[in-house]
């Protein structure tokens, strides 16, 4: 199974802050990445689908890079609905599809 | 749009079954594949198995093989995830997700499932 590892599991950050998540594959997946928001009791929202791609409606302070075995997601200016859990999924051919196991986001 | 709506929470004893429904609205499982994914308390996600329409027939996670099952009702829609021989460590929120070649969009709202005796 390809392992998807995030840093840092945890965050602290300030509305304005710039905060940059990674995510690493334990083998290469081209760039087929995508990375979630989850806030508490809610079902995750799609960010980024094929590691830069932004999903239509999700503000352009996120953005995605990233191709083989890393990835990044970036915010650009913090706001305050932006605090919550993100995490990585792989959707290469290779079966099972993974997850990352989060990086929590909370305010400073 | 499609939206996609599950059944409510469960509780369940060990060594029972537990069968988890997701609605779409706005389409159908048809056209749009559907995945279904665990997450168990504290836990990150796993991904169980899924419904490509192109294939029709489901594909399993090995972890779960011969002990989940993926369908669909014949107006395909309505998914849904069956899980039998239940223990503890199946406690957790179910999620069915509409799963495209490269994401997952949207998810449902989540189904608690808990196993306690």
């Amino acid at each position: 199974d390809i392992q998807l590892t995030q840093s840092p599991s945890f965050l602290s950050a300030s509305v304005g802050d710039r905060v940059t998540i990674t995510c690493r594959a334990s083998q290469g997946i081209s760039n087929y990445l995508a990375w979630y928001q989850q806030k508490p009791g809610k079902a995750p929202k799609l960010l980024i689908y094929l590691a830069s791609t932004l999903r239509s409606g999700v503000p352009s302070r996120f953005s995605g890079s990233g191709s083989g075995t890393e990835f990044t997601l970036t915010i650009s200016t913090l706001q305050p609905e932006d605090f919550a859990t993100y995490f990585c999924q792989q959707l290469n051919d290779y079966l099972p599809i993974t997850f990352g196991q989060g990086t929590r986001l909370d305010i400073k | 749009q499609v939206q996609l709506v599950q059944s409510g929470a469960e509780v369940k004893k060990p060594g029972s079954s537990v069968k988890v429904s997701c609605k779409a609205s706005g389409g159908t499982f048809r056209t749009y594949g559907v995945s279904w994914v665990r997450q168990a308390p504290g836990q990150g996600f796993e991904w169980m198995g899924g419904v490509n329409p192109l294939f029709g027939t489901p594909t399993y996670s090995q972890k779960f093989q011969g002990r989940v099952s993926i369908t669909t009702d014949g107006s395909a829609s309505t998914a849904f995830v069956e899980v039998s021989s239940l223990t503890s460590e199946d406690t957790g929120v179910y999620y069915c997700a509409l799963a495209f070649e490269n994401y997952y969009d949207p998810w449902g709202q989540g189904t608690l499932v808990t196993v306690s005796s």
